[in-house]
């Protein structure tokens, strides 16, 4: 066990509706990652917060969008959802003095979204 | 071409063998390299971490990077069942990490 909490674990949805996931990080830990992972095109990182604040931007599609709260938690919001969302969609957390190195990143279960 | 290639597999092996997993890349930016480990219905874990060239060892893991000819491959000695997994490369410059697509490891007693 991580220590990094997802929810739900299973999603499924049709086609234009609106999902939010969500992501416990590890107690201490102060940045958050979101990363989508397909057959097709493997683990694709989407953003970082930290503390609360974007850090960083990958392949995230505008239809996306995620915010970090005071507590730490985050949220991904999926808007106007095609079939092509359907994914494993994991969180990741770091920056935790307990960690092997500064960048080691402790992965979530995931959340499945299936699209129909 | 990807920036980083990893052959998908499946990987079959008998137990006790000694397995190379590999990924090529194309950014001279990166420094940072990791394997991840994937086992069915989990969160990708991190088995090793290295900066920039040379070998690290941590039991029977063994990671190794030539920058020179953007290679980087993961051997796992007296391999087990329990090995048998998804293992990813990843490799960054800066904050960004790109991921490999994963090979799939089997390993048969």
């Amino acid at each position: 066990d991580s220590g990094v909490t997802q929810t739900p674990k299973h999603l499924i949805t049709a086609t234009g509706q609106r999902v939010t996931l969500r992501c416990s990080p590890r107690s201490g830990d102060l940045s958050v990652y979101w990363y989508q992972q397909s057959l097709d095109q493997g683990l694709q990182f989407l953003i970082q917060y930290y503390n609360g604040e974007e850090r960083a931007k990958g392949n995230i599609l505008e239809r996306f969008s995620a915010q970090q709260f005071p507590d730490l938690h985050s949220e991904l919001n999926l808007s106007s959802l095609e079939l092509g969302d359907s994914a494993l969609y994991f969180c990741a957390s770091s920056a935790s003095l307990r960690g092997r190195s500064p960048d080691e990143q402790f992965f979530g279960p995931g959340t499945r979204l299936t699209v129909l | 071409q990807k920036e980083v290639e990893q052959d998908p597999g499946p990987l079959s092996v008998p137990e006790g063998a000694i397995v190379s997993l590999n990924c090529t890349y194309s950014n001279s930016a990166f420094q940072y390299f990791m394997w991840y480990r994937q086992y069915s219905r989990k969160g990708p874990e991190l088995l090793m971490y290295t900066y920039s060239s040379g070998n690290k060892e941590d039991g029977r893991f063994t990671a190794q990077v030539d920058k020179s000819s953007k290679y980087i491959s993961l051997f796992i000695r007296d391999s087990q069942p329990s090995d048998s997994a998804t293992y990813l490369c990843a490799m960054r410059g800066s904050y960004i990490p790109t991921f490999g697509r994963g090979t799939s490891l089997i390993v048969h007693p």
